[in-house]
């Protein structure tokens, strides 16, 4: 099982493009997670679902949007790249009450 | 509000020396606890969690944490520490009532020879 992946694993956006964060899981875990990691600031949740159609926002929600189309996939969505935007993205996915289990990562640098 | 506060930004040890991170919580009820460890370039592997029962819980790694609802702690140890254990670690807490978990801002541990 391949767990958590997370595509791409490096990219750079100038100002103002688009981009789709890639999360996919093979555990059937129904919740599944976005946070952002800034230096110093630990991790910040920015949307979660608990199932397939059902998403809702996290504490730092604002310039992203999702969708859950299935339950193995979860996508992160930037429409409009600003610099505050550059981090490491973690996918999280957990079941019911329980441990969550993390992607590798994406690292996103915004020029 | 629930909040996780990691006192220690930075924490240096000699290898072999013993090692304790700090841990606090500001939860309406028992959350569960959880630590991760962060190894440079790396997703966050689940060192140990505390769910109910025992308060003291045994992790991967020879690490164990100590669960104290009246000092709203969960500080995690380790009797003698290795070099690879450098790493960055975060505590995290999660709502019994829900789905939704927070993170400590995390300590960063170097080990010395």
């Amino acid at each position: 099982n391949a767990g958590v992946t997370q595509t791409p694993k490096f990219r750079i956006l100038k100002i103002g493009q688009s981009m789709t964060l890639q999360c996919a899981q093979d555990m059937n875990h129904n919740y599944m997670y976005w946070y952002r990691q800034d230096p110093g600031m630990g991790l910040k949740l920015i949307y979660y679902s608990v199932g397939a159609g059902i998403t809702d926002k996290g504490e730092v929600p604002n310039g992203y949007n999702v969708s859950r189309s299935t339950t193995e996939d979860f996508p992160l969505r930037l429409e409009l790249a600003a610099p505050s935007q550059t981090s490491v993205y973690f996918c999280a996915t957990s079941g019911f009450q329980e441990t969550q289990y993390f992607g590798p990562g994406t690292r996103l640098l915004v020029l | 509000a629930q909040s996780v506060t990691q006192p220690d930004i930075h924490i240096t040890v000699s290898e072999g020396a013993s090692l304790e991170l700090r841990c606090n919580y500001s939860y309406g009820a028992t959350p569960y606890l959880f630590w991760y460890v962060q190894s440079p370039g790396q997703g966050l592997q689940l060192l140990l969690k505390y769910f109910s029962g025992d308060t003291l819980v045994q992790g991967i790694k020879g690490f164990e944490a100590e669960f104290k609802r009246s000092q709203s702690s969960f500080n995690l140890r380790k009797p003698s520490v290795h070099w690879s254990d450098a790493a960055e670690y975060f505590c995290a807490v999660g709502a019994r009532t829900g789905n939704q978990f927070y993170f400590g801002t995390g300590t960063s541990l170097t080990v010395i020879p």
